[in-house]
């Protein structure tokens, strides 16, 4: 169980067109959801957190016009890369919480290596 | 300022031996506590996870946790080579947007 999927798992794209990741919980509703982006060697950064049927809650630094969120289902986040430029080239994941009553486990989906020419 | 600290390493242990791996935090109000191991290009994945003080075990696991020292480790008994990889330790704080702060990681080593 608790099975996160993402596509596309890579896409090349030229600067200026915008690219949308999908990022589905397969096997449990997600209330919310999570988008990390990750450079090479480095730690993981939350972009913003997603909860279905409102706003997502965007990080300090992450602009919300570029990076567009929307959660319209329990199972189904996306993020859009508006009018991308080579510096977004990077590794986005998304992850899922599955709520219990005694920890707030997230699950990962297997990430979208985004390379921008 | 909301932390998690981890010795980013690399940790080279001997295969068949204990890989000991630290986390320290912050908040004192912490509810849980997770470890993910991450291997190069990948995304992360879950191991375990921890929320009361003590020992939990799951196979060649275990995750201790000390609130009162703010700390919380993974051991991995017979250390193979496939173990190699980033471990990150995330927190819970208990926030209402449900996030987790996350450690820089450790990288880990295991010789043959």
């Amino acid at each position: 169980g608790a099975v996160v999927s993402q596509h596309p798992s890579r896409v090349i794209c030229k600067s200026g067109t915008s690219v949308k990741i999908e990022c589905r919980s397969l096997d449990f509703q997600a209330t919310t959801m999570f988008w990390y982006r990750q450079f090479p060697k480095k730690s993981l950064m939350l972009m913003a957190t997603s909860n279905e049927g409102s706003k997502a809650t965007y990080e300090q630094g992450v602009e919300k016009d570029k990076f567009l969120i929307n959660h319209a289902s329990l199972t189904l986040s996306t993020l859009t890369v508006t009018s991308a430029h080579p510096e977004d080239s990077s590794f986005y994941i998304c992850s899922a919480r599955l709520p219990s009553a005694l920890e707030e486990t997230q699950y990962f989906g297997p990430g979208t290596r985004l390379l921008v020419l | 300022q909301k932390e998690v600290e981890q010795n980013s390493g690399p940790l080279s242990v001997p295969e068949g031996a204990i890989a000991s791996l630290n986390c320290t935090y912050s908040d004192r109000g912490s509810q849980s506590f997770f470890w993910y191991r991450q291997y190069s290009g990948k995304s992360p994945e879950l191991i375990m996870f921890i929320y009361s003080n003590g020992d939990k075990e799951d196979g060649r696991f275990t995750a201790q946790l000390n609130k009162a020292s703010q700390y919380v480790s993974l051991l991995i008994r017979d250390s193979q080579p496939s173990d190699s990889a980033t471990y990150l330790c995330a927190v819970n704080m208990g926030d209402s947007n449900y996030q987790l702060i996350w450690g820089a990681g450790t990288k880990l080593i295991i010789k043959p």
